[in-house]
């Protein structure tokens, strides 16, 4: 199993642009989570879906959207990129039965908005 | 929301000594307590995990102990090496909910 896969690894936007963080993930977990990471401030949670075609918000989901038409795929939408955006964003999956166990993250996406 | 918070925000330990990180949470009904390490430039990773009906969990050198009443809970280091300076989170279930909250993490720096 490759796991949780994030791409792209790095990207630079400019302020005002889109782009779409993509997450896939091979071990048929139900539930799906994007945090973000700045410096010192730990993991904050953007939004988590508990299977296909459901999606809630985290913690702090204004600037960004989410969509889950498959179990695998859970991409994350920036619209209007704002430098605020400059993080390191991880997506991660766990198992279909529980939140309360292991969640495994992807590799990671750090983006900068100049 | 849940609050949890961690202490110290960052540690140094002479290799071989214990390293102890504390947690507070504020949600009583909280009941899943993990500890993922992170490396510089890697993902977090789960170490260990504690549920509310266990007071105690050990695996070979980390441990982790949750007192409820005092809605805290530890990770213990013993025999440190160098391989384990890293950041360590602690978090805490959201209880009825499907996420967790994670506190800001700390710096273990092992100094050989």
């Amino acid at each position: 199993n490759a796991g949780v896969t994030q791409t792209p690894k790095f990207r630079i936007l400019k302020i005002g642009q889109s782009m779409t963080l993509q997450c896939t993930q091979d071990m048929n977990h139900n539930y799906m989570y994007w945090y973000r990471q700045d410096p010192g401030m730990g993991l904050k949670l953007i939004y988590y879906s508990v299977g296909a075609g459901i999606t809630d918000k985290g913690e702090v989901p204004n600037g960004y959207n989410v969509s889950r038409s498959t179990t695998e795929d859970f991409p994350l939408r920036l619209e209007l990129a704002a430098p605020s955006q400059t993080s390191v964003y991880f997506c991660a999956s766990s198992y279909p039965q529980s939140s309360t166990g292991e969640l495994f993250f992807g590799e990671g996406s750090r983006l900068t908005v100049l | 929301g849940e609050n949890v918070e961690q202490h110290p925000s960052t540690l140094s330990v002479q290799e071989g000594d214990s390293a102890v990180i504390k947690c507070t949470y504020s949600d009583s009904a909280s009941n899943y307590f993990p500890w993922y390490k992170q490396e510089l430039g890697k993902r977090p990773q789960l170490i260990i995990d504690i549920r509310s009906n266990v007071g105690e969990k050990k695996d070979q050198r980390i441990a982790v102990t949750l007192n409820k009443t005092a809605k805290h809970f530890s990770l213990h280091i013993t025999e440190t090496q160098p391989e384990d300076s890293a950041v360590y989170f602690c978090a805490a279930t959201l209880y009825g909910n499907n996420r967790l909250a994670f506190g800001k993490g700390n710096q273990v720096v092992v100094i050989p």
